[in-house]
């Protein structure tokens, strides 16, 4: 069975630090695209950051030059570092697993974790 | 960017009601395109994919169309289950996927 256990949000001043977890169990992440997408409370989706199985990384705009996706193979994890955080990064931070069919969508996605970025 | 708006933000439904929501890409996006529901403090559950191609577990009443820029969910008869909010997404430009806002789905 695919999971996904998303965990390390919390409460975070502007300008600081935090790297979110993305625990898999079920498949292999190096195997498969995997990403990081968010939800500011009350609004919707937005997509974050993918990781190919080949390696390459990309961001949205809004994060380029501060988010950093990486993943451990050896614990089957994805992670995102965030720093510079800003008061608009609060929001509920999603890993999913893409799937692909006439391109990538997101087949499973993890319970979320909160980061809060408030002084 | 490709902007993704959906129609309407909002409805006002009852159970075994036939419910249609709507999706418009600023340019083609040749079918590549996902449906989520989401339900309030819950992630997202992937519906459908590719436009038309329901997921494995997700109930037939749930259906895809839609080609070019013009896509539509429907939902043939609401369960009380089914209240929730729904999200589209192209992912033709990538990787820069983006969603539309969302149209929640409230008892009338």
């Amino acid at each position: 069975e695919v999971q996904l256990v998303e965990s390390g949000g919390g409460l975070i001043q502007p300008g600081g630090s935090l790297r979110v977890s993305c625990a898999a169990s079920g498949f292999t992440v190096s195997n498969y695209y995997m990403s990081w997408l968010r939800q500011a409370p009350g609004k919707g989706l937005e997509w974050v950051s993918v990781i190919y199985s080949g390696g390459s990384t990309y961001y949205a705009d809004s994060v380029k030059g501060r988010f950093t996706i990486s993943r451990d193979n050896s614990k089957n994890t994805l992670y995102l570092q965030m720093n510079s955080l800003r008061t608009e990064d609060t929001a509920v931070y999603y890993c999913a697993r893409m799937k692909l069919e006439l391109g990538y969508y997101f087949d499973y996605w993890g319970q979320g974790t909160l980061v809060t970025v408030s002084s | 960017d490709i902007q993704m708006t959906q129609s309407p933000s909002s409805l006002s439904v009852s159970v075994g009601d036939r419910v249609t929501i709507t999706c418009r890409a600023s340019q083609g996006i040749s079918n590549s395109l996902a449906w989520y529901q989401q339900n309030p403090g819950k992630a997202p559950k992937l519906l459908l994919y590719a436009a038309s191609k329901l997921e494995t577990g997700v109930p037939s009443r749930f259906s895809g169309s839609g080609s070019g820029t013009d896509y539509s969910l429907t939902i043939s008869s609401l369960q009380p289950e089914d209240f929730a909010t729904y999200y589209c997404q192209q992912y033709f430009s990538i990787p820069q996927y983006t969603f539309g806002q969302g149209t929640k789905l409230e008892i009338k």
